[in-house]
């Protein structure tokens, strides 16, 4: 079992929509937990990180499951910018070492 | 969060030459991290570069491959050794507050190998 999992997608939704992305992951001493977003050959940046209870920035929702040991990511009201690769990240309790996901792929179409 | 510079951008090489990319970090940081993201393939680290001692390649990367510097706390290269098609990549240089902090990524080196 892979220790960070997405769907790889690509999830292709028209603009405005709403979508979701899942990963999970298999080291239960994962303590930071993080999702990037990726243009195509460009580097990853940080597009916010995940707390216990939960966070939002703007259209964005971060929750973290502990208990299943997954993460989700909501984008709302979908913008052609969106478009790109998010990538889960897992890092283990007093690692400078994280783990990445494969990410997934987002397609907005007008 | 640091301002990491990465050079060259991109670059084309024949097969069998080496090539150094610099990484400059705006800060002091004890960590850096160089990691190689293949075409559809997620960033896989290979090495990670301590000031004032060796590497620490992670498994199916060796030092004669991949030789790296950390002269200081600012600055670390990663040369890319022989080089042959295989090796045709994003290479990105990363540091890290550690702890819970987040890794950020230099702009990344895209590297054809002809």
């Amino acid at each position: 079992r892979k220790e960070v999992e997405q769907d790889p997608g690509p999830f292709n939704v028209p603009e405005g929509a709403t979508v979701a992305f899942n990963c999970t992951y298999s080291n239960s001493a994962s303590q930071s937990f993080f999702w990037y977003r990726q243009d195509c050959r460009k580097e990853p940046k940080l597009l916010m990180s995940v707390y216990s209870s939960g966070n939002e920035d703007g259209r964005f929702t971060a929750q973290l499951n502990r208990a299943s040991q997954y993460i989700s990511l909501l984008i709302r009201d979908s913008k052609l910018s969106d478009s790109a690769t998010y990538l889960c990240v897992v890092k283990p309790g007093g690692s400078y070492i994280p783990t990445f996901g494969r990410g997934t792929s987002l397609i907005v179409h007008p | 969060s640091a301002v990491i510079s990465q050079k060259p951008s991109r670059d084309i090489c024949q097969r069998g030459t080496s090539l150094t990319i610099q990484c400059q970090v705006d800060s002091q940081v004890t960590m850096m991290f160089w990691y190689r993201q293949q075409p559809g393939q997620s960033l896989t680290l290979i090495a990670t570069a301590n000031q004032g001692s060796e590497a620490t390649y992670e498994s199916g990367f060796v030092i004669d491959k991949f030789p790296i510097s950390r002269p200081n706390l600012t600055f670390s290269t990663l040369t890319v050794s022989n080089m042959s098609p295989e090796d045709s990549s994003i290479y990105l240089c990363s540091v890290s507050g550690g702890g819970n902090q987040p890794q950020h990524f230099g702009d990344g080196t895209r590297l054809s190998i002809l």
